[in-house]
């Protein structure tokens, strides 16, 4: 099975940066990926890690580590709208995804 | 293209009642997934497909089952209502295995 740990909750200043930690222990991996979840909302697909290091996607950065079972999501220039859940999920050998029970990012004026 | 739909969005049941979760993709994937997201405890998956015609049992099975007839439908199904069931139920598909997964609005579904 897959044991994934995040923070339960974060609060950041508008335009500061944030970072979201994940932990994972797992008995197989193929990736991981990033969710954003609005309240009330689908979860939307935010970015993926399946080699270690850096993913870029504009003010968004995934960094993976797969020897330490450790992920960030790293979410710059922080706007209201970036107030959300972020959920980790981790993909096994079967392609079945595990996810973490998500980390709540509040943005304060 | 709508993507995934799901329907109703809302439901309340009765406990021992049964339901159906209707679930359609109109973007031709191959994999289809059920998950129920209960507070505090992150997606948990129910059933997944890897084509039509093909089911397995994900993390938490049990009280659900599920069919697969053709590529574009997934239905879930509740036969005997329990209140630990009550959740919010997302149906989520992806184009192959290892591609990301699209998730539909969700049915939120109360039983009393």
């Amino acid at each position: 099975g897959q044991n994934i740990d995040q923070p339960t909750e974060m609060t950041a200043t508008e335009g500061a940066i944030v970072q979201i930690n994940c932990t994972y222990q797992t008995s197989g991996f193929n990736g991981l990926f990033w969710y954003q979840q609005h309240a009330g909302e689908a979860p939307t697909f935010l970015s993926y890690n399946v080699l270690d290091g850096l993913e870029e996607k504009g003010r968004f950065s995934s960094f993976l580590s797969r020897s330490k079972g450790y992920s960030y999501l790293l979410l710059k220039e922080l706007q209201m709208k970036d107030s959300a859940s972020y959920l980790c999920a981790v993909r096994d050998n079967d392609y079945k995804l595990s996810f973490g029970a998500g980390t709540t990012v509040t943005v304060r004026a | 293209n709508a993507g995934v739909t799901q329907t109703p969005k809302f439901r309340i049941l009765k406990i021992g009642q049964s339901m159906t979760l209707q679930c359609t993709q109109d973007m031709n994937h191959n994999y289809m997934y059920w998950y129920r997201q209960d507070p505090g405890m992150g997606l948990k998956l129910i059933y997944y497909s890897v084509g039509a015609g093909i089911t397995d049992k994900g993390e938490v099975p049990n009280g659900y089952n599920v069919s697969r007839s053709t590529t574009e439908d997934f239905p879930l199904r509740l036969e005997l209502a329990a209140p630990s069931q009550t959740s919010v139920y997302f149906c989520a598909s992806s184009l192959r295995g290892e591609g990301e997964q699209y998730f539909g609005p969700g049915t939120r579904l109360t039983v009393t």
